[in-house]
């Protein structure tokens, strides 16, 4: 079965660190590029970063830009989001979403997704 | 950045329904870039749609999606219990990856 199994999250306080793991399962990882979506409480879906199947390419949205890291081990079918100085408005559940393939043509959508892990940003 | 603007907010419909759900890209996108997800309260978003009209493998044919423009469609021809939920849109554009702000589908 294919799988994503996000952990990681917790309460934090402002300006705190964490870091968020995704583990993979049933496909074959290293083949895929990967995200990490956001949804803050009562609130719609909204994109953090990307990383590439290697690990070489990594694109952030602007809100976090700076403060998030993407990164990612192949070996251990895993990636990873370290976030840091966080503030009250990165309280959210943080999903890790597979990039999908549609061979031969080019398209971007996220087909497998986690449960999610909730980050609570708090003093 | 490319915003996605998606209407109506909330939509009231009784099962059995058709339901039309738009989404209004802010500059012109290709195709191939556009997504639709379906999420229900306290589970994580499933894919609908990719390429705005191939249905995700598994989704029931009563989905569908169209374009016209900078203007994307979401179709459900007749409404079942379990399609009420938010539907997002999502799209890809230089480097970026932004989601509309969602429509929620609610039984009337």
């Amino acid at each position: 079965e294919v799988q994503l199994v996000e952990s990681g999250g917790g309460l934090v306080q402002p300006g705190g660190s964490l870091r968020l793991s995704c583990v993979a399962s049933g496909f074959t990882f290293t083949s895929y590029e990967m995200h990490w979506v956001r949804q803050a409480p009562g609130k719609g879906l909204e994109w953090v970063s990307y990383i590439s199947s290697t690990g070489n390419t990594r694109h952030y949205a602007d809100s976090v830009k700076g403060r998030f890291t993407g990164s990612r081990d192949n070996a251990k079918n895993s990636l990873y989001l370290q976030i840091n100085s966080l503030r009250a408005e990165d309280t959210a559940v943080y999903y890790c979403a597979r990039e999908g393939i549609a061979a031969p043509a080019y398209f971007y959508y996220m087909d497998v997704w986690g449960k999610g892990t909730t980050v609570a940003v708090s003093s | 950045e490319i915003v996605l603007t998606q209407s109506p907010g909330t939509l009231s419909l009784s099962p059995g329904e058709r339901a039309t759900l738009s989404c209004r890209a802010s500059q012109s996108i290709s195709t191939n870039y556009l997504a639709w997800y379906q999420q229900k309260p306290g589970q994580a978003p499933r894919l609908l749609i990719y390429g705005a009209s191939h249905r995700a493998t598994g989704i029931p044919d009563r989905f569908s999606g169209s374009w016209s423009g900078t203007d994307f469609t979401l179709t459900i021809t007749r409404l079942e219990p379990e399609d009420f939920a938010v539907y997002y849109c999502q799209q890809y554009g230089s480097s970026l990856w932004t989601f509309g702000q969602g429509t929620t589908v609610e039984i009337k």
